[in-house]
C-alpha cells in the first residue's frame, strides 16, 4: 500500500479565517513533506518533517503553520492567507534510514483564498 | 535559479513507439534522481529512481540514464501507450538524511497518439 490520504480535497478560504489540512500515512514512513504547486509550475518544498520533528522550513511565512501529532499524521494550519497563497498543496512521505528514497505523494488539497 | 530544467515543455509520440523525455540539472552535488508522472487533479506518481552511482536503471517499460559528466538524465519509455499521457517531472536531491528536499524540474507533457 503507497497511499497518501489528504483532506479537504478542495478548500476555499477567506483572508481572515483559520483552516487546516490533513494528511495521513500508514507506510511506516517516518519523513513527511508539505509542497506548494502553483499552475504550470513544478511542486515547491515548504516543510519536512522526520521522525516527527521539523527538519527543514524552506523559509515559509509564519501564516502557515506545520504540525506533526504522530508518525502517521501531518497537518497544515492556515491564518491570514493572502490570494497569491491560493495553489495545491501537496503531502509526501517517505521512508528514513534505508536504501529507499521515494518521496509518495497525495493527490493534494485544491486551496483558494478569496 | 532553476537547478533543474527540462526544455522541452511538450512531447508527441505514436503509440508503440519510444518516447524520451530529457532532464538537465547544474548542481553537481545531487546525488539521487526520480521521475514522476503526474495526471491533472492528482498528486505525483513516483515512476523510476537513480542513485548518482549507477548509470542506468530499467523497471519494465521504463529505463533512467544518467550521465553525469554532462548533468543529464533520459527517462525512455518503450513501448509508449495512451495511458502514459500525462505530465512527466524530474527530480534531484541531496541525500542527508532527516528527510530529502526534492527539487523538481519544470516538467514535459507527454501526449502518446494512437
Amino acid at each position: 500500500d503507497t497511499e497518501v490520504t489528504q483532506t479537504p480535497k478542495h478548500l476555499v478560504m477567506g483572508m481572515t479565517n483559520k483552516k487546516s489540512l490533513k494528511c495521513e500515512q500508514h507506510m511506516g514512513h517516518r519523513a513527511m513533506y508539505w509542497y506548494k504547486q502553483k499552475a504550470k509550475k513544478p511542486p515547491e518544498l515548504m516543510f519536512v518533517y522526520s521522525y516527527e520533528k521539523l527538519s527543514i522550513n524552506e523559509s515559509v511565512p509564519s501564516r502557515f503553520s506545520p504540525e506533526c501529532p504522530n508518525s502517521s499524521l501531518l497537518n497544515l494550519h492556515l491564518h491570514a492567507l493572502q490570494p497569491e497563497d491560493s495553489a495545491l498543496y501537496l503531502c509526501a512521505s517517505s521512508q528514513e534510514g534505508k536504501d529507499s528514497y521515494e518521496q509518495y505523494f497525495g493527490p493534494g488539497t485544491r486551496l483558494t483564498v478569496t | 535559479d532553476q537547478q533543474v530544467k527540462q526544455n522541452s515543455p511538450s512531447l508527441s509520440v505514436q503509440e508503440g513507439r519510444i518516447s524520451i523525455l530529457n532532464c538537465d540539472y547544474t548542481n553537481s552535488m545531487f546525488d539521487y534522481f526520480l521521475w514522476y508522472k503526474k495526471y491533472p487533479a492528482e498528486g505525483p506518481t513516483f515512476l523510476i529512481s537513480i542513485s548518482s552511482i549507477k548509470d542506468k536503471n530499467e523497471d519494465g517499460r521504463f529505463t533512467v540514464f544518467l550521465n553525469k559528466s554532462a548533468k543529464h538524465l533520459s527517462l525512455h519509455i518503450v513501448p509508449s501507450q495512451p495511458g502514459d499521457s500525462a505530465v512527466y517531472f524530474c527530480a534531484a536531491t541531496i541525500l542527508t538524511g532527516g528527510g530529502n528536499k526534492l527539487t523538481f524540474g519544470t516538467g514535459t507533457q507527454l501526449k502518446v497518439e494512437l
